[in-house]
């Protein structure tokens, strides 16, 4: 699977619209990029996941960029309950054949 | 959407021991994934079990020191054996909901004193 490089940890304010990069530079033309997060103490959690058109749930939206060797993740108001440590990870879907490989992730504290 | 059960949900053991950790998910799967997690650490993939052959394993697990049962398409145990304060972690159990990603249990977190 192709790596992932995101920046260790960044701050954002309650409300406000938190922007997590990701760069995937090596990624190839059936991997998908997914998003995860994990709250202290618990399982990883599934955000939202895309391959080359952009993505909008109830979490969060994704922008891939053209090229897909970046994507961004956006949660468009963060709340406190949003601190947790966020995963972007390449990996081939739509079969059980796919696993995920973790990266260290960027902290995301969230302050009032 | 399916529902992972995860036991135990912690558990300090003695150096030596074995411990068995289960999962079982609410609805039939193919494959069902192992994941360590060791403190202040990310997640690393153990093995990944399939119902009716052998667990895969990735490279620096063995099956003798975490040999995995796959019972049925429900059902999956993880056994960590002979255990050493470095396997103090926490193992977590996961599976792929196709077109939604993947789902993991609760995590069992272990110390091993």
């Amino acid at each position: 699977d192709a790596k992932t490089t995101q920046p260790p940890s960044m701050d954002c304010a309650e409300g406000r619209a938190a922007n997590l990069p990701c760069n995937h530079s090596t990624i190839s033309g059936n991997e998908y990029v997914y998003w995860y997060r994990q709250i202290h103490s618990q399982g990883p959690q599934y955000i939202i996941h895309g391959l080359k058109n952009n993505e909008t749930n109830e979490m969060a939206s994704l922008i891939i960029t053209e090229d897909r060797k970046s994507s961004t993740l956006i949660l468009p108001h963060a709340t406190l309950r949003d601190t947790a440590v966020y995963y972007c990870i390449v990996s081939f879907s739509t079969d059980s054949w796919g696993k995920l490989q973790f990266g260290a992730g960027t902290q995301v504290v969230v302050t009032p | 959407s399916a529902v992972i059960s995860q036991k135990p949900s912690r558990d300090i053991c003695q150096r030596g021991t074995s411990l068995t950790i289960q999962c079982q998910v609410d609805s039939q799967v193919t494959m069902m994934f192992w994941y360590r997690q060791q403190p202040g650490q990310s997640l690393t993939l153990i093995a990944t079990a399939n119902q009716g052959s052998e667990a895969t394993y990735e490279s620096g697990f063995v099956i003798d020191k975490f040999p995995i049962s796959r019972p049925n398409l429900t059902f999956s145990t993880l056994t960590v054996s002979n255990m050493s304060p470095e396997d103090s972690s926490i193992y977590l159990c996961s599976i792929d909901r196709i077109n939604y990603g993947y789902t993991f249990g609760s995590g069992t977190r272990l110390t091993v004193v």
